[in-house]
């Protein structure tokens, strides 16, 4: 079935880092992939889509470009900040298979001063 | 848009008691999701609703867990006989409806069985 495989943290960083978070795959046809950010107490918020095959989401900084070749999401920011220390979860929804979204594990993300 | 409610936000129950979430969607999105999430997971999902037609289940719903969206609108989650392994955070998402439409999550309710 449908699944999302995430890379694990924790990751720490210092402040204006650059950061990537890998995002891979498994779903039949053609599914939408998401970032999700969620901040300490907070609940999940979109961060970016993309639709279709080489489109890039973008957002606050962050990007990531839909991979159809390699099955991958990997999110981008060139230089992080204190205030994107939060858990980050990459998803997608398959209209093929239901609408249900399919979750990563999350990765938490820590940017020091 | 007044974004997804929910409540409670926490509950203490004890086990083998039951208890029941609510969600409010934000009011033009047709369809309405809740999830499952535990400490280092991500959501996992547990049904989901397209306006009152609950169209998919997971096999998590069980015969204690159920959830109802009766008119289309507001949604609740009903767990009954409360275990431990419940502990969770419940997190209420809602979309419209088109193809690849992003999920608004409510803050969730914390549940906690002693």
């Amino acid at each position: 079935g449908d699944s999302v495989t995430q890379m694990e943290g924790p990751v720490t960083l210092s402040e204006e880092a650059f950061l990537t978070i890998n995002c891979t795959y498994t779903a039949t046809g053609y599914p939408s992939l998401f970032w999700y950010v969620q901040y300490p107490g907070e609940g999940l918020q979109l961060l970016l889509k993309a639709t279709k095959a080489d489109d890039k989401g973008s957002n606050k900084g962050f990007e990531a470009t839909y991979r159809k070749e390699t099955t991958s999401f990997h999110l981008e920011k060139g230089s992080v900040q204190v205030s994107d220390s939060a858990v980050y979860f990459c998803a997608l929804s398959n209209a093929n298979t239901g609408n249900q979204f399919y979750f990563g594990t999350g990765t938490s993300l820590t940017v020091i001063p | 848009d007044t974004g997804v409610s929910q409540n409670p936000r926490h509950k203490i129950t004890k086990r083998g008691q039951n208890v029941t979430f609510r969600c409010d969607p934000i009011s033009e999105h047709n369809r309405l999701y809740w999830y499952r999430q535990t400490l280092g997971q991500g959501p996992e999902f547990l049904t989901y609703f397209q306006n009152e037609a609950q169209l998919e289940k997971s096999r998590l719903l069980s015969d204690r867990l159920s959830a109802e969206r009766p008119k289309g609108s507001f949604s609740t989650l009903e767990i009954q006989r409360t275990e431990q392994g419940d502990s969770a955070m419940y997190l209420c998402a809602s979309s419209r409806d088109q193809g690849s439409s992003p999920l608004h999550f409510g803050n969730g309710t914390r549940l906690t069985v002693t």
